[in-house]
């Protein structure tokens, strides 16, 4: 089993900063399989990213997604109210799917 | 639009089973997987398992092997989630999510339900 170890826990910035949140392997992921997801408050998750470095459709550009191998990242380049969530990522290049323990992203 | 619409909370006793719809919406049913994920309170996410919406196969993960079944109803477009032998650490949120890959297997999870609640408790 791949277990993916999210870091930090939770991530607390003021809005317009930077924010890097990162996704570590326990094996490498390859071909990028890596996805990343965002679960606001009382909501199911929602895809960001897929193939390490795509956006889904409809996502903002501010966010970004790269890596490879068994270090991924994905950065948030300024930080507004709605991006408030728990951000997830997914491996998906063997069973069983696995997903990272999530890292919060809070508004100071 | 694409949506996939779940059944409402549940509410077991332990050792019962649960079944949990979601009906599909807006695309091909049968040109897509479906995935099940739970999440318990307060707690992150689990992959429980994949059906094909185009000929019911499935793969489980191995923790739910033998209590877990999921099928699909394509005249109605809806995908079964059941589990069986139910503690109260199947207390969670039960989501169903659509591959985003046509015909493939990406596991990626393109769409999600709303979600089901369900209660394990005596």
């Amino acid at each position: 089993e791949v277990v993916l170890t999210q870091s930090p826990g939770t991530l607390s910035l003021f809005p317009g900063e930077r924010a890097t949140l990162s996704c570590r392997a326990s094996h490498s992921v390859s071909s990028s399989h890596l996805a990343w997801y965002q679960q606001k408050p009382g909501q199911a998750p929602r895809l960001l990213i897929y193939a390490a470095s795509t956006r889904a459709t409809g996502i903002p550009d501010r966010f970004s997604g790269s890596g490879s191998g068994t270090d991924f990242t994905v950065t948030i380049s300024r930080l507004e109210p709605e991006d408030v969530a728990v951000y997830y990522c997914q491996q998906y290049v063997v069973s069983p799917l696995t997903f990272g323990g999530g890292t919060t992203v809070e508004i100071k | 639009q694409v949506q996939l619409v779940q059944s409402g909370a549940e509410v077991k006793t332990p050792g019962a089973s649960v079944k949990v719809s979601c009906k599909a919406s807006g695309y091909t049913f049968t040109n897509y997987v479906i995935n099940w994920v739970r999440q318990a309170p307060g707690q992150g996410l689990e992959w429980m398992g994949w059906i094909s919406g185009y000929n019911g196969n499935t793969e489980y993960a191995q923790k739910f092997q033998g209590r877990v079944t999921m099928t699909t109803d394509t005249s109605t477009s809806t995908a079964y989630m059941e589990l069986s032998s139910l503690t109260s650490d199947d207390t969670a949120v039960y989501y169903c999510a659509r591959d985003l890959t046509v015909f493939g297997a990406s596991h990626v999870f393109g769409i999600w339900g709303q979600g089901t609640m369900v209660i394990v408790s005596s």
